[in-house]
């Protein structure tokens, strides 16, 4: 079956503009996960949505990112401002219970 | 607060040796979960296993055995007769079922290299 997708696959992008990461989950997941990995900071979680339950946003590192997961689905993840510090790969997971699925990413560059 | 430590950042095998690749957790949680993670040059996390905290028994799936031990608080994964196919990173992840997700902490990774 299908895995979960991401898109785009790279991002580059200038520092101060907006960008949207977009995550398909593997249908009939009912969770889904952001991380974000970088050089630096290793594997890092981000927001968690489960259901129609209020996202678990614990680990956003600013009010610059943002998440929405749309009829309980189709996630965007938003990044305002951007900074040179964003610039690392975004990996979106769906997970049926326990075990999480990843995507391929989206590997975002600011220049 | 939850940590995983994998100490070895990168391990260098010749093909068909046996290889070790360390885990060791920190948890206060009573009901957790560790998993093993592959990232392969193409860069795709891909699953490989779950253990529950409540069940130390080990487990063997072909070339892939992995060692629970509660009592160090380690979680090793064994590949036996290692193949070049095997090369990649190896993360070793942690969740707690907080009734708030299981957001998984990760380790910093063992970069896995096997050589002909």
């Amino acid at each position: 079956g299908a895995g979960v997708s991401q898109s785009p696959s790279n991002k580059v992008t200038e520092k101060g503009k907006d960008v949207e990461l977009r995550c398909d989950p593997i249908s009939g997941h009912t969770a889904l996960y952001w991380y974000r990995q970088s050089l630096g900071q290793g594997l890092e979680f981000l927001i968690y949505f489960q259901g129609n339950s209020a996202p678990d946003k614990s680990g956003l590192p600013s009010d610059r990112f943002s998440a929405e997961r749309t009829g309980g689905s189709v996630s965007t993840l938003t990044i305002q401002r951007t900074q040179q510090e964003d610039s690392a790969v975004y990996l979106c997971a769906s997970s049926p219970l326990y075990e999480q699925y990843f995507g391929p990413g989206t590997r975002l560059t600011v220049t | 607060a939850q940590k995983v430590t994998q100490a070895q950042t990168e391990i260098s095998v010749v093909e068909k040796e046996d290889v070790t690749l360390d885990c060791v957790y920190e948890t206060r949680d009573t009901t957790y979960y560790l998993f093993w993670y592959k990232q392969p040059p193409s860069g795709e996390l891909v699953f490989l296993i779950r253990r529950n905290s409540f069940d130390e028994q080990n487990e063997i799936s072909g070339r892939y055995s992995w060692n629970f031990q509660k009592s160090t608080s380690s979680f090793n994964f064994t590949i036996t007769a290692s193949q070049v196919v095997d090369s990649a990173v190896y993360f070793c992840a942690l969740s707690a079922d907080t009734g708030g997700g299981n957001k998984l902490t990760f380790g910093t990774g063992t970069q896995l290299k096997v050589e002909l």
